[in-house]
């Protein structure tokens, strides 16, 4: 069965940078493309990034742009997201997801939580 | 880009049928047969429920539908049951490739 499971969460500090990994098992890895979505502490999600099934397009949502980065690893079955520069308003869950059709996410890992404050 | 529009609540009795509206523009719901719909119990991650605006995956029972018309989407719930109870969001795909999420929608079955 498909499984997701991101790690690589915690707490930083202002300014400092933080990797996250997201593990994809249970189907071939290379021809999927993958999200990352975020959710504030009681608020809704949020679409961060997402990167083709064959790494040359990667796109990102405004508030992320030139901050973040996304890339995957084929030989490690995962994708990480490299944040930088990180604010106080990037704590939230991190989820990776799937993509299906129309940018759908069919499946979801269980989140890895990011908190930043000084 | 800004985010999609739902109403923060909804809610009805068991086996009653409800629908939640997601409205967005030209440039996301109205542009694109990309809208899917995303079920998430407390603590857990979304659930995909319907996607393409109303195909359902494989295992989403067929209580759950979806529709557009024009730059508003619709997620209808009916039968309702008790575990039917979360928060409900509308995605979209957006031109220029981004996507964007709805506020959300609470779900209370009473």
């Amino acid at each position: 069965q498909v499984q997701l499971v991101e790690s690589g969460g915690g707490v930083v500090q202002p300014g400092r940078s933080l990797r996250l990994s997201c593990e994809a098992a249970g189907f071939t890895f290379s021809d999927y493309a993958m999200h990352w979505v975020r959710q504030a502490p009681g608020k809704g999600l949020e679409w961060v990034a997402v990167v083709s099934k064959d790494e040359n397009n990667k796109y990102y949502a405004a508030s992320v742009k030139g901050r973040f980065t996304i890339s995957r690893d084929y030989s490690k079955n995962t994708v990480f997201l490299q944040m930088n520069s990180l604010r106080v308003e990037d704590t939230a869950v991190y989820y990776c997801a799937r993509v299906n059709t129309g940018w759908s996410g069919d499946f979801w890992g269980q989140g890895t939580l990011v908190i930043v404050s000084s | 880009q800004s985010a999609l529009t739902q109403p923060p609540s909804a809610s009805g009795s068991p086996g009653q049928s409800v629908t939640i509206s997601c409205t967005g523009t030209s440039r996301d719901v109205g542009g694109y047969n990309y809208v899917s719909w995303y079920q998430q119990h407390p603590g857990k991650a979304p659930r995909l429920i319907i996607y393409e605006v109303s195909k359902r995956p494989s295992g989403v029972p067929d209580r759950f539908s979806g529709s557009k018309s024009g730059n508003t989407a619709s997620l209808t719930v009916s039968g309702l049951q008790a575990e039917d109870e979360a928060d409900y969001y509308c995605g979209s795909f957006v031109g220029g490739n981004i996507l964007v999420f709805g506020g959300g929608t609470n779900l209370t079955v009473l």
